[in-house]
């Protein structure tokens, strides 16, 4: 297994312009995560997934970010309307069970400009 | 709610030194707590975790923390570090029936090893 994948690495978009991640969790992992860091703070959690339900959403999500996981598998995370305050490294995990290590992708770091 | 603060952004050290990283955490219901670490250019690793139990814990590269409940702090140490320790280290909580996955971050401290 080769982990958890996310794609792209890096994006760089305008302002106003619609973003979409993806990522690969661990093969058969139940539990998967969005996190957002901001330079110099640590992972914000913004929503997680059992199999394909999105099981809670943090406020800090708002209304043009929306997540999906079809099928329990891979998942997308897409941002409407970008605004330069969405520059950030976003994070996904996966784990097998709820109470089991999440394992971290090297997350995809956004640019808005 | 929970929060959790780690009192030091960066921390320089010289190999072979020992090196302390301090978390305290603040929580009105039972948490879990976690070390996480970051290599450059890598994604987060688990480095040690808290549960139940003995209060101190310990990793498979040398590192230990503990975990003191009157203090509620869960500092790291390590007796002697190695330059391939120099990477960011960030302490976690998850609450008590919530899963591991969903984890409170601190800021991170930076450690940087040098010869």
């Amino acid at each position: 297994d080769t982990g958890v994948s996310q794609d792209p690495r890096h994006k760089i978009t305008k302002r106003g312009q619609n973003v979409t991640f993806r990522c690969d969790p661990i093969s058969e992992h139940n539990r998967l995560y969005w996190y957002r860091q901001t330079l110099g703070q640590g992972p914000e959690f913004l929503t997680y997934f059992q199999n394909e339900a999105q099981l809670e959403k943090s406020r800090l999500l708002s209304d043009r970010f929306s997540a999906e996981r079809p099928k329990g598998s891979f998942s997308t995370l897409e941002i409407q309307r970008t605004e330069q305050g969405d520059s950030a490294m976003y994070l996904c995990a996966s784990s097998l069970l709820a109470n089991s290590e999440a394992f971290f992708g090297q997350g995809t770091r956004l640019t808005v400009v | 709610a929970q929060s959790v603060t780690q009192l030091d952004s960066q921390v320089p050290v010289f190999e072979e030194a020992p090196v302390e990283l301090r978390c305290n955490y603040s929580s009105s219901v039972s948490v879990y707590l976690f070390w996480y670490v970051q290599y450059p250019n890598q994604g987060l690793q688990l480095l040690l975790k808290y549960l139940s139990g003995s209060t101190l814990v310990e990793s498979i590269n040398g590192f230990e923390a503990e975990f003191n409940k009157s203090q509620t702090s869960f500092h790291l140490r390590k007796p002697s570090v190695h330059i391939s320790d120099t990477a960011e280290y960030f302490c976690a909580v998850s609450v008590q029936g919530e899963g591991w996955g969903k984890l409170q971050f601190g800021a991170g401290t930076q450690v940087v090893v040098t010869p």
